[in-house]
């Protein structure tokens, strides 16, 4: 079993409060990571998909850094809103044979207004 | 994006009986597709991989003949429950995979057996 770690497990903040979650992951055998944000009743809705070492990549208000060397990635979300409220999931490809993803458990992020 | 529909969201089964859920790419043709499993408070559990036109590959502990897979189409991939029992109450949730290696979702189901 792969051991995939997010934290934190839950997060409340207020409107506007900008935050940050870690996903870590085993740096053998990386092929990429990506990160989802599923809100409840919906599909999970894909944000990043990062390969590079020293990868930064952006989508609004939301950024993702990724280290693979030491196995981390950083979600940022800048002066956060009420619809931001989701559950982000981190899921590295570990295997390159298989190509299935590996999920973490979650940051479950509520922003109050 | 892609999209990739679920059907039925939920459903309620007696103990005994079999149940299909249907996982569907909209817009884009998937070779592979995948079932996941999720439990109260845990992560998104591999179940196994759906490729179309021949046998899915299923992860360590998870039983293929009670849970069947079907790919018949590059749209289209079906996961059979049968014989189900309360410990089979879950979320199922697939996905489908684009040619770049993209993943998109489907909405999940929820099953549960009484």
């Amino acid at each position: 079993i792969l051991n995939v770690e997010q934290s934190p497990q839950s997060l409340h903040v207020q409107e506007g409060d900008s935050t940050n979650f870690t996903c870590s992951f085993p740096s053998s055998n990386f092929y990429a990571l990506h990160w989802y944000r599923w809100e409840t009743a919906k599909s999970p809705e894909a944000l990043f998909v990062m390969t590079l070492n020293g990868d930064e990549k952006k989508k609004g208000r939301i950024s993702a850094t990724l280290n693979t060397k030491e196995g981390y990635s950083y979600l940022y979300i800048k002066g956060s809103q009420p619809e931001d409220s989701a559950t982000y999931l981190c899921a590295p490809y570990l295997d390159t044979g298989r190509r299935a993803l590996t999920f973490g458990s979650g940051t479950r992020l509520q922003v109050q207004p | 994006g892609a999209v990739v529909s679920q059907h039925p969201s939920r459903v309620i089964c007696k103990s005994g009986t079999s149940v299909k859920i249907e996982c569907r790419s909209l817009d884009f043709q998937a070779t592979t597709m995948f079932w996941y499993r999720q439990f109260p408070k845990q992560s998104l559990m591999l179940m196994a991989t759906s490729n179309e036109g021949s046998k899915a590959t299923y992860e360590q502990g998870v039983e293929k003949d009670k849970f069947l897979i079907n790919h018949a189409s590059l749209t289209l991939s079906t996961l059979t429950v049968t014989s189900a029992h309360p410990e089979d109450s879950s979320f199922y949730i697939c996905s489908a995979k684009t040619g770049r290696d993209e993943q998109y979702f489907g909405p999940g189901t929820r099953l549960t057996v009484t």
